[in-house]
């Protein structure tokens, strides 16, 4: 893998529902991996960084997972809520830190 | 609010206009970037400041013009823009550059448009 890549681009879940996603990034020369919230015509806003192989953190209901020698990362919304709606975008750096396109997140009361 | 603002935060501009987007982080850090989202892509960087000093032009065409006058401060002096250069320019910053460990702060971004 060469870029940072995020699966899925789009997710419509129910409220109470339990959701995660994939951010695939270069296994390579690992240094760290950042997951970013954004929501809608606010700033993007921190979640984790996460820097060791087999790290976990983990904020309210929301955790991050990462395994560095296969190059992924998992972020989980336990019982989401309509608040939860955004977009979730990762990032790892090369030389530069490098984004996903992000993984846009709706969940409906 | 993330301790980073950003004015305008809208802009129409005329190809032949020359304008300047500001931002101003209150958190102490030591680094500062400019990024730029157009539709349907990833954030893409632009510029990285670390103590003032510019580490980072990721191959941005001249008329995109830096400038961070301290640590606080940066803007983004623009003239003869292209239509295409329509998009989102965020601001951001952290404690500092090289070390990738530190998460970064973004402002609200200025929705720019070229007509």
């Amino acid at each position: 893998i060469l870029n940072v890549e995020q699966s899925p681009q789009s997710l419509h879940v129910q409220e109470g529902d339990s959701t995660n996603f994939t951010c695939s990034f270069p296994s390579s020369n690992f240094y760290a991996l950042h997951w970013y919230r954004w929501e809608t015509a606010k700033s993007p806003e921190a979640l984790f960084v996460m820097t060791l192989n087999g790290d976990e953190k983990k904020k309210g209901r929301i955790s991050a997972t990462l395994n560095t020698k296969e190059g992924y990362s998992y972020l989980y919304i336990k019982g989401s809520q309509p608040e939860d709606s955004a977009t979730y975008l990762c990032a790892s750096p090369k030389g530069k830190l490098i984004f996903g396109q992000g993984t846009e997140l709706s969940v409906k009361p | 609010e993330t301790g980073v603002t950003q004015t305008p935060r809208h802009l129409v501009m005329g190809m032949t206009n020359k304008k300047s987007l500001k931002c101003e982080q209150h958190l102490g850090h030591n680094a500062m970037y400019w990024y730029k989202q157009s539709a349907k892509k990833p954030l893409e960087l632009m510029f990285v400041y670390n103590f003032k000093e510019q580490t980072e032009n990721n191959s941005v065409p001249s008329r995109f013009s830096p400038e961070c006058p301290n640590s606080s401060h940066l803007f983004l002096h623009l003239h003869t823009l292209q239509p295409e250069d329509s998009a989102l320019y965020l601001c951001a910053s952290s404690q500092e550059s090289g070390a990738f460990s530190y998460e970064q702060y973004f402002g609200p971004g200025t929705r720019l448009t070229v007509t």
